[in-house]
């Protein structure tokens, strides 16, 4: 356990569905990000929150769509998605941005796009 | 953009010793760390080096040569549930991760 939880953990959904995800952390930081982990690839980072403001969008199309009404909750809302955009979708969290900080991530979001 | 590599595996014995490189070139760099990846698990964190040197965690340990780009992860005393992927990730100038594709270790008894 590493005080972010992630739900659902598992996902399939088809390329007309509308889903979301949920992601939670219990650490009492002030940043929070979402990753794309594909098979055999890097880490992407997709987004970056501090103090609930957005501080990076990595050239994320706009099938997906975060909100982070406060600095324990992150969402990614998604719509329209694609074959390609399967992958394992993970929450992060850190005490800030800066470089000392380590991030604490969630178990993942493993997502299928039927 | 930002480039990262490590070997994508190793296979060591029970008991013995791997080192995992990994070298970076970055738009600027604001520390290093490590981290280790169960199958189907998140990402737990393991080390930071930000200074030239090695840093010692028990059996695990981090060593960085920032003038040359270049890092390993030093697992001591392997045990079979080191089996694991291990990830490398640098911190750049604007102070965004990036992640290296991810080390599979393997520990044989």
């Amino acid at each position: 356990e590493t005080g972010v939880t992630q739900t659902p953990r598992h996902l399939v959904m088809g390329m007309t569905n509308k889903k979301s995800l949920k992601c939670e952390q219990h650490l009492g930081h002030n940043a929070m990000y979402w990753y794309k982990q594909s098979a055999k690839k890097p880490l992407e980072l997709m987004f970056v929150y501090n103090f609930k403001e957005q501080t990076e969008n990595n050239s994320v199309p706009s099938r997906f769509s975060p909100e982070c009404p406060n600095s324990s909750h992150l969402f990614l809302h998604l719509h329209t998605l694609q074959p390609e955009d399967s992958a394992l979708y993970l929450c992060a969290s850190s005490q800030g941005l800066a470089e000392s900080y380590e991030q604490y991530f969630g178990p993942g979001t493993r997502l299928t796009v039927t | 953009g930002q480039n990262i590599d490590q070997p994508t595996e190793m296979t060591a014995t029970e008991g013995a010793i791997v080192q995992i490189n990994c070298t970076y070139q970055t738009s600027g760099f604001n520390g290093l760390f490590w981290y280790q990846q169960h199958a189907g698990e998140a990402p737990t964190f393991l080390s930071y080096n930000v200074l030239d040197g090695l840093e010692e965690k028990g059996r695990f340990s981090s060593f960085l040569s920032r003038s040359k780009g270049y890092s390993y992860l030093l697992l001591k005393e392997l045990q079979m549930k080191d089996s694991a992927s291990y990830l490398c990730a640098v911190r750049d100038e604007d102070y965004k991760l990036s992640f290296g594709a991810g080390t599979t270790v393997t520990v044989r008894a």
